[in-house]
């Protein structure tokens, strides 16, 4: 069964940590991978798209990178700000018709 | 220029009413697609359409049909609504790659 789990569920920080999001996935032959951010009360913005042939994607203050034979990809935040908090999905695509979402961390970054 | 567009944004409504919510993507996708996230905030698919055609139905009860009148457009209908169907509906578009989602329609049966 296709499943995509994340870790932690929540995260509290302090104001310029750099900090790891955690996104593990059953079957590696995924499609491709995407990172969105959820704040409360919206919709999903999409932070970054992993294709299954590539190794890592980087937008700003955020890099995530993805290993299909161990079903990881890691989302990382550098120099957090409290803008940053907010909720962080996982997607996996194990075909061009459906994603499969994580169950999310919930970020809390203090001022 | 909002690339996904869903309308309403908030429904509520009694049980066993009908209601639609509707969606539109400017980005010229072949796919379309409709998600539920529960109280729990956890999002699963309902539906994914391709050039109006139907692809993937994750089980979802028959009260729901979604109808895609062209490529752009992924309407979802929801008959006899029960207090479970409560939960935010979001639309997506994709084409092969990056998926897009709409702003969410939080509906609130009462």
């Amino acid at each position: 069964k296709q499943e995509v789990t994340q870790i932690p569920a929540a995260l509290s920080v302090p104001e310029g940590e750099n900090l790891v999001l955690n996104c593990s996935f059953t079957d590696s032959a995924i499609y491709n991978l995407q990172w969105f951010r959820q704040d409360p009360g919206k919709g999903l913005t999409s932070l970054l798209l992993i294709q299954s042939s590539q190794r890592e994607q980087t937008s700003g203050r955020l890099n995530a990178s993805l290993d299909k034979s161990s079903g990881r990809s890691t989302l990382y935040i550098a120099a957090s700000q409290p803008g940053d908090s907010a909720t962080y999905l996982c997607a996996v695509a194990w075909g061009t018709y459906k994603y499969i979402f994580g169950t999310g961390t919930r970020l809390k970054v203090l001022a | 220029d909002t690339a996904v567009s869903q309308t309403p944004k908030y429904l509520v409504t009694q049980m066993g009413n009908d209601k639609s919510i509707k969606c539109e993507q400017n980005l010229g996708h072949d796919t379309m697609y409709w998600y539920k996230q529960d109280s729990k905030k956890f999002l699963k698919i309902m539906f994914s359409y391709n050039n109006k055609e139907l692809i993937i139905n994750e089980t979802v009860p028959n009260r729901f049909s979604p109808k895609s009148p062209d490529k752009a457009h992924l309407n979802l209908h929801i008959n006899s609504l029960e207090l479970g169907d409560s939960a935010v509906y979001f639309c997506a578009s994709s084409q092969d790659t990056e998926a897009f989602f709409g702003q969410g329609t939080r509906l609130t049966v009462v």
